[in-house]
């Protein structure tokens, strides 16, 4: 089966740094993205890992372990613009190359 | 500028009525995608298609219903047999090489009244 873990929500505050977890199960890996999404939005890319190790975009930076199925999402300075949800998606090759998605992580930065 | 549409961005329908949320990208995309997305759930695939007059179901499928007569159009229809249609409906396309990201339009929120 296919099964993407995620926390419901979180809370930060502002200047501080964040990460946001994310274990799966799928038949098939053939790379995990995050996305961030406004409410009533559409979900926008931030991040893709295929290879084990970090992967750095400014802010945001974002782990894999192919063994252990698990990512993480890491946020620094956090601005409360990163108020949001963000999606871990897992392109699987055994389903048709889709992505399975993630509950999504509902992100909260407080001044 | 390049990019994925839907209209319209709120739809109210009555009960039983079937509706078609439409959806068109000018990406030159082969792959695109209808999911679904209720409150704190992620997103669910309903369907997809890798390629023009081909579409295949996802998970959710039962009531709903597209086509791919074109590359750049995927519309959604929404039918009476949809059981619980009330959602928020978002399209995507994909360029198709595995480390593409997808590309969502700006939604279409249905309310089934």
């Amino acid at each position: 089966g296919q099964n993407i873990d995620q926390p419901t929500e979180m809370t930060a505050t502002e200047g501080a740094i964040v990460q946001i977890n994310c274990t799966y199960q799928t038949s098939g890996f053939n790379g995990l993205f995050w996305y961030q999404q406004h409410a009533g939005e559409a979900p926008t890319f931030l991040s893709y890992n295929v290879l084990d190790g970090l992967e750095e975009k400014g802010r945001f930076s974002s782990f894999l372990s192919r063994s252990k199925g698990y990512s993480y999402l890491l946020l620094k300075e956090l601005q409360m613009k990163d108020s949001a949800s963000y999606l871990c998606a897992v392109r699987d090759g055994n389903y048709g190359q889709n992505f399975v998605f993630g509950p999504g992580t509902r992100l909260s930065v407080l001044p | 500028d390049g990019g994925i549409t839907q209209s319209p961005k709120y739809l109210f329908r009555k009960e039983g009525q079937n509706v078609t949320l439409s959806c068109e990208q000018n990406l030159n995309h082969d792959a695109m995608y209808w999911y679904r997305q209720d409150p704190g759930q992620g997103l669910r695939l309903i369907y997809y298609s890798q390629i023009v007059n081909d579409f295949q179901k996802g998970d959710i499928a039962e009531g709903y219903s597209v086509s791919r007569e074109k590359k750049e159009s995927f519309p959604l229809t929404v039918t009476s047999a949809q059981k619980n249609p009330t959602a928020f409906y978002l399209c995507a396309s994909n360029a198709g090489r595995v480390n593409n990201e997808q590309f969502f339009g700006p939604g279409t929120r249905l309310t089934v009244l």
